[in-house]
């Protein structure tokens, strides 16, 4: 039982277009994480978002956070070819919070 | 720094065989974890450690142990493989909680035949 999903699943753009995703879960949190995994590779950190928080910003990056709904969104503006890869959200879980679990991604595509 | 490594990169098995997972960081880390990879979905935590010598379990720890004797190393033992554990294996590391920033290796795809 994942405490994250992503919506939609698979997001298919065109360069310079911006892309959006969100990311529902279950229970409360401390934080929640975005990373970045390109095919066949190891997961990338992007960006960390703490409960108290309500947007943060990083580089092209820009997440959202409504705990009152249990949601974020991650905003990737004017995208490129090389933002193609997969996109997972994070959230502790667990007594004490000493662990993470990640929902099932979205599969991005940026058509050059 | 190398980061996190681990080897294999590849490895296939025969259903009832035993091996290690390797995964070593050189960030002085405190938190390791391990987690795996089936197609089309996110990762599924198996075990994670605070700190030498102490490990717990995570989401499917079941078919899997784990030890951890120094600061840099986190082995994961498959003890008798079956198909059902055929996936990509990843271990990441973490300088503060493991809900904090972690960091991640390559992974190991193991085939479990």
């Amino acid at each position: 039982s994942q405490q994250g999903e992503e919506d939609p699943q698979a997001l298919s753009i065109q360069e310079g277009e911006n892309a959006t995703m969100n990311c529902s879960y279950k229970t409360s949190i401390n934080n929640l994480q975005w990373y970045r995994q390109n095919s066949g590779r190891g997961l990338v950190h992007l960006i960390l978002i703490r409960s108290n928080e309500r947007e943060k910003h990083s580089g092209r990056l820009r997440v959202t956070l409504d705990t009152s709904k249990k949601s974020s969104s991650l905003l990737i503006t004017a995208s490129r070819a090389a933002d193609t890869a997969s996109y997972f959200c994070a959230t502790d879980w667990g007594t004490g919070g000493f662990k993470t679990i990640f929902g099932a991604g979205t599969r991005l595509f940026v058509k050059a | 720094n190398a980061g996190v490594t681990q080897t294999p990169k590849f490895q296939v098995l025969k259903t009832g065989q035993s091996m290690t997972l390797q995964c070593a960081q050189d960030m002085n880390h405190e938190y390791m974890s391990w987690y795996r990879q089936d197609p089309g979905m996110g990762l599924r935590l198996i075990h994670y450690s605070v700190g030498a010598g102490i490990t717990d379990q995570g989401e499917v720890p079941n078919g899997y142990n784990v030890s951890r004797s120094t600061t840099e190393d986190f082995p994961l033992r498959l003890l008798s493989a079956a198909p059902s554990q055929t996936s990509v294996y990843f271990c990441a590391s973490s300088s503060s909680l493991l809900t904090e920033t972690q960091y991640f290796g390559p992974g190991t795809r193991l085939l479990v035949l």
